[in-house]
């Protein structure tokens, strides 16, 4: 079975900054695909980005940007620039390739943007 | 185009009552999931369809619950003798089909309260 790790609960960082969010994952499949979603409190998920396992190539999605390291199963989304909108709580998740396309979310990060 | 929509936004109910959850997702989405995001927790997988068929359903906790789908378009969850354990957010996802690249869209959940 698959699992995710978000160990930090909460973060803060003030505006115009740049954050870094963790994520670990543990699996023994080779292709996989990796996504950071965000929650804000409409609680409407929405796809931040997405990294697929076979891609060396860091994702990366205007202010948004991912280090994927597949050796240490470690895949951090860092957001430059930070802005208000972006505070939300932070879910990473794991996807299998093949037929099961169910999403393995981690516990999520809170993030505050403080003006 | 409109996205995934979910119907009640919010529930209330006593414990030991059937309620039923109702998701409707963006037209043309082959494939629906449900998950299960309990407080403080990232989003848990329940059940996801293909088409009319439930292809897997491994996530459900138990026979209480149950979902369908048939016309392979709005489905519903159902939850029978409701428990107060089974007070969480209810979160619908649709993608095009169940295939490794795509993206699942979710929708703004249920919020349920067993009281």
């Amino acid at each position: 079975a698959q699992t995710v790790t978000q160990s930090q609960p909460e973060m803060s960082v003030q505006e115009a900054e740049t954050v870094t969010l963790s994520c670990t994952y543990d699996t023994s499949e080779n292709n996989y695909y990796l996504f950071w979603y965000k929650q804000p409190p409409s609680r409407q998920m929405i796809l931040v980005i997405r990294q697929e396992a076979y891609k060396q190539q860091n994702a990366t999605e205007n202010r948004f940007s991912v280090n994927f390291q597949k050796a240490a199963k470690s895949f951090s989304l860092k957001i430059s620039d930070s802005q208000l909108g972006d505070t939300a709580m932070y879910f990473c998740a794991f996807k299998r390739t093949g037929a099961n396309s169910k999403l393995t979310f981690g516990k999520g990060i809170t993030l505050s943007v403080r003006p | 185009g409109a996205g995934v929509s979910q119907t009640p936004s919010n529930k209330v109910t006593e414990k030991g009552k059937y309620v039923e959850l109702r998701c409707d997702p963006i037209s043309g989405h082959t494939a629906l999931y449900w998950y299960r995001q309990s407080l403080g927790q990232g989003p848990e997988f329940l059940i996801y369809f293909q088409g009319t068929g439930a292809a897997d359903d491994s996530g459900l906790p138990n026979d209480r619950f149950f979902a369908v789908r048939p016309e392979g378009s709005v489905s519903t969850l159902k939850i029978q003798r409701t428990e107060r354990g089974d007070s969480a957010v209810y979160l619908c996802a649709s993608s095009r089909q169940a295939g490794d690249s795509e993206t699942q869209y979710f929708g703004p959940g249920t919020r349920l309260l067993v009281l």
